[in-house]
């Protein structure tokens, strides 16, 4: 699976948009853009995943580039409760790993007050 | 909607024991399950893969006598940290796939070997 870049931390203020990068340059073909969060002490939570198209869900939206070597996810109206490590992941859909992640060291988002 | 549960939620044991957690898949069938590991402010690391029916299959580095794997049925999984230490102290978080393309993990178990 190819591997991702993301900036271990970012700020947002409450009700603005967050938008969260994530670089993969060397991302396949077959490969989708998965989108996880993890809030402290708890288990990750999907969000969000896209092949080529920008996707969009009662959560966020997901923006690929045309190149598909980068993305970004869109939280539309940041929360204090959107304060959470969000992970872009990319691999293959389906196949004979059946859903094995390899997780990153993802972005640690702050919504302030 | 899908749910995948931990239990326990935290345990606390001695040095030399050995500790089993439970992941249940709630409302649907996994034939696979994973489990991570997760220290202090550190991503989570996967362990091995669960399967139902067959032996679990462990990432390089995973220590399978140590981190015992049993996929009791279609939505039971359980690891066994036998023998556990100080250093086996981690968060413990399991997951199973809904699809091809969901997956859910559970709230994790927080170990503490004393």
């Amino acid at each position: 699976d190819a591997k991702t870049t993301q900036p271990p931390s970012m700020d947002c203020a409450e009700g603005r948009a967050a938008n969260l990068p994530c670089n993969h340059s060397t991302i396949s073909g077959n490969e989708y853009v998965y989108w996880y969060r993890q809030i402290h002490s708890q288990g990750p939570q999907y969000i969000i995943h896209g092949l080529k198209n920008n996707e969009t869900n009662e959560m966020a939206s997901l923006i690929i580039t045309e190149d598909r070597k980068s993305s970004t996810l869109i939280l539309p109206h940041a929360t204090l409760r959107d304060t959470a490590v969000y992970y872009c992941i990319v691999r293959v859909a389906g196949g004979n790993q059946g859903g094995k992640l390899i997780f990153g060291q993802g972005t640690e988002l702050s919504v302030k007050p | 909607g899908a749910v995948v549960s931990q239990h326990p939620s935290w345990v606390i044991c001695k040095s030399g024991t050995s500790v089993k957690i439970e992941c249940r898949s709630l409302d649907f069938q996994a034939t696979t399950m994973f489990w991570y590991r997760q220290f202090p402010k550190q991503s989570l690391m996967l362990m091995a893969t669960s399967n139902e029916g067959s032996k679990a299959t462990y990432e390089q580095g995973v220590e399978k006598d140590k981190f015992l794997i049993n996929h009791a049925s279609l939505t039971l999984s359980t690891l066994t940290v036998t023998s556990a230490h100080p250093e086996d102290s981690s968060f413990y978080i399991c997951s199973a796939p809904l699809s091809t393309d969901t997956q859910y993990f559970g709230p994790g178990t927080r170990l503490t070997v004393l």
